[in-house]
Parts: structure tokens; sequence; C-alpha cells
């Protein structure tokens, strides 16, 4: 079955740098878009980022780009998040989410989430 | 950017009841539009795809329905399971959005 686990959270200074891991199985990522979305506390899901099935394609949140790179290694099974610049509005609990199946970009729902990595940005 | 407008923002409802959460688009989305429950502690899960899809394991009291700029999402024979917050999301364009969420509590 499908298994999405994020790893690599934490606490960091405003101004420093994170990475994000999505370790992936039971699926073959380069068959599915792959997406970052991120929850701050007490408030609804926001949409961070998404690397199309075949890696051509990548697209950004307002409020994170220029900041955040999403990436993936289909060698192994994994999808990433570099988050730079990072500010006390990027404190958020960060999932990495399986698209939907069919033709991009007419399958850009959250088919299957990980549990979710938790991300603090404070001094 | 389109914005996803869902109401109620909270819902209270008895064991066995029938209840309908709203969501609008800003602009037209097609069918573009899914939605997803959220459990306290937990990542969403998704529910509906399409506007009215059912995602596989969903039981099939959840339905969802129309297109365009209105769509809701309507739980039947409310369980004591279904007491969450449920959210819409649109994937008509980038980027993404969501709505704003309804909780629907125990009466």
């Amino acid at each position: 079955q499908v298994q999405l686990v994020e790893s690599g959270g934490g606490v960091v200074q405003p101004g420093r740098s994170l990475r994000l891991y999505c370790a992936t199985s039971g699926f073959t990522l380069s068959d599915y878009g792959m997406h970052w979305v991120r929850q701050a506390p007490g408030k609804g899901p926001e949409w961070v980022a998404v690397v199309s099935f075949d890696g051509t394609k990548i697209y950004y949140g307002d409020s994170v780009k220029g900041r955040f790179t999403i990436s993936r290694d289909t060698s192994k099974n994994t999808l990433y998040l570099q988050m730079d610049s990072l500010r006390p509005e990027d404190t958020a609990v960060y999932y990495c989410a399986k698209g939907g199946f069919g033709l991009w970009p007419t399958n850009l729902w959250f088919e299957s989430w990980g549990q979710g990595a938790v991300v603090t940005v404070s001094s | 950017d389109i914005q996803m407008t869902q109401s109620p923002s909270t819902l209270s409802a008895f064991v066995g009841d029938r209840v309908t959460i709203t969501c609008r688009a800003s602009q037209s989305i097609s069918n573009w539009l899914a939605w997803y429950q959220q459990k306290p502690g937990r990542a969403p899960k998704l529910l509906i795809y399409q506007a009215s899809r059912l995602q596989s394991g969903v039981p099939s009291r959840f339905s969802g329905s129309g297109s365009g700029t209105e769509f809701t999402l309507t739980i039947s024979n409310l369980q004591p399971d279904d007491f969450a917050a449920y959210y819409c999301q649109q994937f008509k364009s980038f980027p993404l959005t969501f709505g704003g969420g309804t909780k629907v509590e125990i009466k």
C-alpha cells in the first residue's frame, strides 16, 4: 500500500534553512505528481508546491515562491522540500501528498498523505 | 487566485442526521473540486474528487455534487466517526487553494 513518511522537521531560527524529506513506497514515484501541503497551528491546509509526474513541471504557492524548492529522486523514491530564508509564518506541519491518477493537470487532488513533519521557526 | 468559501464554519448535528456543507468558488472551476476530512492531530483524508467521485474505501453516506462555482458535500446518516473538520479544495488552476473549513460537532 502507499506509504509516505516525512522527516527533517525541527526548530530553526528565522533566516535559516531546513530540508524536508518524504520517503515513498507502494507506488512508482515517476507515475504521479507529488505535493507539499502545510498547515499552521489552528489553521486550514495551504498548498505549498508540486512536481509533475515526469519532473518537468514545478509550481509553488505565492507565499513560498523564491524561497522553497521542491525536488525528487526517483532512484531513492524520495521527495524533498528545501526551505530557505525561513520566517516565523512558515511554522506549520508539512505534509507530503501523492497526487491523483489520470492526466496532468486534471489530477491535482491529494490522494494520499504522510503523517507530517513539524517545522517551527523561532528565535 | 481562486478563493474558496465554505459555509457554515461550524455545524452541530446529532448522530443519524443528514448534513450539508457548501463550498463556493470565486470563479468557475468546472468540476475540479475535492473534499477532505480531517481529525485532530491527523493528516487530511480524501473523500471526494472531481466534485462527485467517491474515493475508494470511503463510505457511501458521503456524497458530493455541484459544478461551476457552487458545490456541496452531504453526509447522510451521520456517524460518530464523522465528527471532524471538512475542507474543499479547487484544482482548476495554480495556486491550488482550500476552503476555510467546516467543523462538524456533536449536538
